[in-house]
């Protein structure tokens, strides 16, 4: 569970679609999340997806899942100043029988008005 | 109500120093966390503790030392501050994280550490 990659940087003007990817590494994730950090502030949960799953779809967000890539992506749709945030993906493995959460490294985005 | 607090949420202090970070949560979870987050926004766990036990303790200098002394507060002591240790520590909980169901973490607003 080493090394989510994620782009670092994405610009979008308001009202179009954003879409952030993820690279995780754990095949046996059973959940995978997407977190948002605002400005000075710790992490929210967003989303997330059970690894059964390919798509889910929760108002403006959409999540796709490429188990065989290991690649999940995050879809904000009319994207706002207010989805001005850092976004991070997580993988999680299992480590004793306790869940162990893996941060990606995080994508800025930046919605320009 | 606040549901994880950390306090202080800004500490300046000198290389060789030594301090503490204490983190509270009054969600009732089982479980709580501490995670770095540096100054290129990388997060990475630090420890983890389920119920005053310590279940995940990633490779850390033993001069990070956490303590829960009780399930609903884990703090950290930091000896021997030195220049690579500044960046923002965040605590987090979750209800739990035995197994493979699904848990969210809630985070609190972070501890930003300056050492010069």
């Amino acid at each position: 569970g080493e090394d989510v990659e994620q782009s670092l940087f994405l610009s979008v003007r308001e009202g179009d679609s954003s879409v952030i990817n993820c690279t995780y590494t754990d095949s046996s994730s059973t959940y995978l999340y997407w977190y948002k950090q605002e400005p000075g502030a710790g992490l929210q949960l967003l989303t997330y997806i059970f690894s059964n799953m390919d798509m889910k779809q929760d108002q403006r967000l959409t999540v796709l899942l490429n188990k065989k890539d290991k690649h999940l992506s995050l879809r904000i749709a009319d994207t706002q100043t207010g989805d001005s945030a850092i976004y991070f993906c997580a993988e999680t493995e299992l480590s004793g029988g306790y869940q162990k959460v893996t941060f990606g490294t995080g994508t800025k985005l930046q919605v320009i008005p | 109500d606040t549901a994880v607090s950390q306090t202080p949420k800004y500490l300046v202090t000198q290389m060789g120093n030594d301090k503490s970070i204490k983190c509270e949560q009054n969600l009732g979870h089982d479980t709580m966390y501490w995670y770095k987050q540096d100054s290129k926004k990388f997060l990475k766990i630090m420890f983890s503790y389920n119920n005053k036990e310590l279940i995940i303790n990633e490779t850390v200098p033993n001069r990070f030392s956490p303590k829960s002394p009780d399930k609903a507060h884990l703090n950290l002591h930091i000896n021997s501050l030195e220049l690579g240790d500044s960046a923002v520590y965040f605590c987090a909980s979750s209800p739990t994280s035995w197994g493979r169901a699904y848990y969210e973490q809630y985070f609190g607003p972070g501890t930003r550490l300056t050492v010069t």
